[in-house]
């Protein structure tokens, strides 16, 4: 089945400590981004990658980290989570640049 | 950037009733895409659709590029239609994501 997997899918941690939500995609799509939606700010892009090891800076990349070493796989990484870092973040991938963005399931992060 | 509005913001409608969601957006497009966001967050993608008409079942999209809108058709509404929809664009190019729109949070009652 086509997908994009996410993980975790719920992770509640602390203030400084870091951590990775990866993402996967199996249909061999050159285009992956991360997204985060907060209450009244809506969905906003963190980064997006054309292909492996080409990554750039979305809307609010700020405190956050991205590596495309492969293909299929786009990980986030936060290296010193802050509260104001609480959100649903959404990984996606599409097959082209303007093609349709199929969207993981989400994971909900909440830093205390 | 590009802009999105939505509207309604908001719509309760009985359950069998008929809606028609509408997306305005500020530039030409090559990407358009409508999603569900159901009560556990994840978004469902309903219609990719940058140009021209689809339908699936009880829902069905217009987009109309010349003139910046699309509308979201859905006949016969139920329960499990409630939810936030969401029009999202992506101006032609550039590499940035999709720009989404506030949403219209639809309630359906029995």
């Amino acid at each position: 089945e086509a997908q994009v997997t996410q993980n975790p899918r719920y992770l509640i941690t602390v203030t400084g400590k870091k951590l990775t939500v990866t993402c996967s995609q199996n249909m061999n799509h050159e285009y992956m981004s991360w997204y985060r939606q907060d209450p009244g700010l809506g969905l906003r892009q963190i980064y997006y990658s054309m292909n492996v090891e080409v990554t750039d800076k979305g809307d609010v990349p700020e405190g956050y980290k991205v590596s495309r070493k492969e293909k299929r796989n786009f990980p986030l990484i936060l290296e010193s989570p802050s509260p104001n870092q609480t959100s649903l973040y959404f990984c996606a991938s599409s097959p082209v640049l303007a093609g349709l963005e199929y969207f993981g399931p989400g994971t909900r992060l909440t830093v205390t | 950037g590009i802009q999105v509005e939505q509207s309604p913001p908001d719509l309760i409608l009985q359950e069998g009733a008929n809606s028609t969601l509408r997306c305005n957006f500020s530039d030409s497009v090559n990407n358009l895409q409508w999603f569900h966001q159901n009560p556990w967050g994840q978004l469902i993608n309903l219609f990719y659709i940058p140009s021209g008409t689809k339908q699936n079942g009880r829902l069905s999209a217009t987009t109309v590029a010349t003139e910046r809108y699309s509308l979201l058709y859905i006949s016969s509404s139920q329960t499990t239609d409630s939810g936030v929809y969401f029009c999202a664009v992506k101006a032609g190019g550039g590499a940035d994501g999709l720009t989404f729109g506030k949403g219209t949070h639809l309630i359906i009652q029995p």
